[in-house]
C-alpha cells in the first residue's frame, strides 16, 4: 500500500490564483481530513469527511473547499489564494473507529506571493 | 468543542536525561489520546497512544500516563538520544461522536549530545 499520498510537494502561487491540492489513500479508510501547519500553531483542522459524499468544516475553513466523490480521494481547493494561506498542508486518514490511528500524507508546502 | 493545551513549547535536555511533555484537555468525553512525533520536514507519525480505560502505557523508552479525573496526560521519554529531537504533538478525540482529533500546539524537543 502507498498509504496517504499528496501532490504536489511544493507549490508557489500568486495572490488571487486558484489551485487544488490532491490527496489520495489506498487503505479504504472512511475518514479523511485536511490540516494546515504553521509555526507555533500546531495542526489546525480545515475540513474533514466521514465518508464519500459527506464533508464538514473544521477550525479554519474559510478560503478552502473540499469534496469527497470517492472513498480514495479528498482534494482541497483554494479558491483565491492569499498570503495568509502560506503554510504546510497535511492530509490524513483514519480507518473507521474513533480510536483508530490517523495516518498522515507527506505534506504540501504552499507559498502565496 | 475539545481544547488541548500542551506544555512546554520548547524543551532542551542533555543526552541521557528524561523528558516530560504535558497536555490537558477540556472534553471529559474524550477517550483516545495519541502522541505524534514530527521530524524536521517530515510528516507526523504516531509513536504511542492510550485509551481512557488505561492509566499508563509503556513502549521501550517512551511511556504515556493519563489522569481522567484531572483531564491531563503526559509523554515521558527516558534516556533521551539525539535522534529523539523532533516536534511532539499530543491529541485527544472521541468525545461526542467526533472522529477527528484535536491537537496541541506541539513541543520542540532538543536533545544535546
Amino acid at each position: 500500500n502507498a498509504g496517504v499520498t499528496q501532490t504536489p510537494k511544493f507549490q508557489v502561487l500568486k495572490t488571487g490564483q486558484s489551485m487544488t491540492l490532491q490527496c489520495a489513500q489506498d487503505m479504504n479508510h472512511e475518514y479523511m481530513s485536511w490540516y494546515r501547519q504553521d509555526p507555533g500553531m500546531g495542526l489546525r483542522l480545515i475540513h474533514y469527511s466521514v465518508g464519500a459524499g459527506i464533508t464538514d468544516q473544521g477550525e479554519v475553513p474559510n478560503g478552502y473547499n473540499v469534496s469527497r466523490s470517492t472513498t480514495e480521494d479528498f482534494p482541497l481547493r483554494l479558491l483565491s489564494a492569499a498570503p495568509s494561506q502560506t503554510s504546510v498542508y497535511f492530509c490524513a486518514s483514519t480507518r473507521t473507529r474513533a480510536t483508530d490511528t490517523q495516518y498522515f500524507g507527506p505534506g504540501t508546502r504552499l507559498t502565496v506571493l | 468543542g475539545e481544547n488541548v493545551e500542551q506544555h512546554p513549547s520548547t524543551l532542551s535536555v542533555q543526552e541521557g536525561d528524561s523528558a516530560v511533555i504535558k497536555c490537558t484537555y477540556s472534553d471529559s468525553a474524550s477517550n483516545y489520546f495519541p502522541w505524534y512525533k514530527q521530524e524536521l520536514g517530515k510528516r507526523p507519525q504516531l509513536i504511542i497512544d492510550i485509551r481512557s480505560n488505561v492509566g499508563e502505557k509503556k513502549d521501550q523508552r517512551i511511556a504515556v500516563t493519563l489522569n481522567k479525573t484531572a483531564k491531563h496526560f503526559s509523554l515521558h521519554i527516558t534516556e533521551t538520544q539525539p535522534e529523539d529531537s523532533a516536534v511532539y504533538f499530543c491529541a485527544a478525540k472521541g468525545g461526542g461522536g467526533s472522529y477527528i482529533p484535536t491537537f496541541g500546539r506541539g513541543t520542540s524537543l532538543i536533545v544535546h549530545p
